[in-house]
């Protein structure tokens, strides 16, 4: 079956640090590939998407590619803000329709901090 | 505002108590799921529909029951609830049909139910 293994946190930076957060997933055919993020609280909000090998995704300074040959979706962002701080999920659609109509695969969640 | 509407935020049964979590969407979007949080294991598929009337099992079905018989509302239906139920409960819509149109946009989350069952 399909899965989703990234770096679990906590993740503790200091600010306008550079971010890594490495996720790679398990998956037959072309599955689509994103990154949601839940601030304390709150449900889970797409940060940003990839549906084909080598697309890249990117929102609010974040970005993520889609690599196929390492099976990998690593986020990142230049220079963390302490308003960044969040759980961030790694998630991928299932293959076999296509088109996600059997829901979301994710990772455990890496939470992210940053400090001032 | 359009989104992803569940009731209620919170709830506490007793061990045995039957509920109801609502979910509601107005986006007209086809496909709607149901998922569990847990602290450390990020969240898992319970039930999953891709259209009124049709509903499938999805990781943790088990003590769950789902229907969907209209395109805005999938409620989730706990029968006899168990303290292994305790947990954060999210419902998540998305558009269907065309490959790209889910993939595209993802899905839509609720805010969320917190469930302890004592």
């Amino acid at each position: 079956g399909n899965s989703v293994t990234q770096m679990e946190g906590p993740v503790t930076l200091s600010e306008e640090a550079f971010l890594t957060i490495n996720c790679t997933y398990t998956a037959t055919g072309y599955p689509s590939l994103f990154w949601y993020v839940q601030y304390p609280g709150e449900g889970l909000q797409l940060l940003l998407k990839a549906t084909k090998a080598d697309d890249k995704g990117s929102n609010k300074g974040f970005e993520a590619t889609y690599r196929k040959e390492t099976t990998s979706f690593h986020l990142e962002k230049g220079s963390v803000q302490v308003s960044d701080s969040a759980v961030y999920f790694c998630a991928l659609s299932g293959s076999y329709s296509g088109g996600g109509a059997d829901g979301l695969t994710f990772g455990k969640g890496t939470h992210l901090i940053i400090q001032p | 505002n359009a989104g992803v509407t569940q009731t209620p935020k919170f709830q506490v049964l007793k061990t045995g108590q039957s509920m109801t979590l609502q979910c509601a969407q107005d986006m007209n979007h086809e496909y709607m799921s149901w998922y569990r949080q847990d602290p450390g294991m990020g969240l898992r598929l319970i039930h999953y529909s891709v259209g009124a009337g049709i509903t499938d099992q999805g990781e943790v079905p088990n003590g769950y029951n789902v229907s969907r018989s209209t395109t805005e509302d999938f409620p989730l239906r706990l029968l006899s609830a168990a303290p292994s139920q305790t947990s954060v409960y999210f419902c998540a819509s998305s558009y269907g049909g065309a490959r790209g149109r889910s993939a595209n946009y993802g899905y839509t989350f609720g805010s969320g139910t917190r469930l302890t069952v004592v």
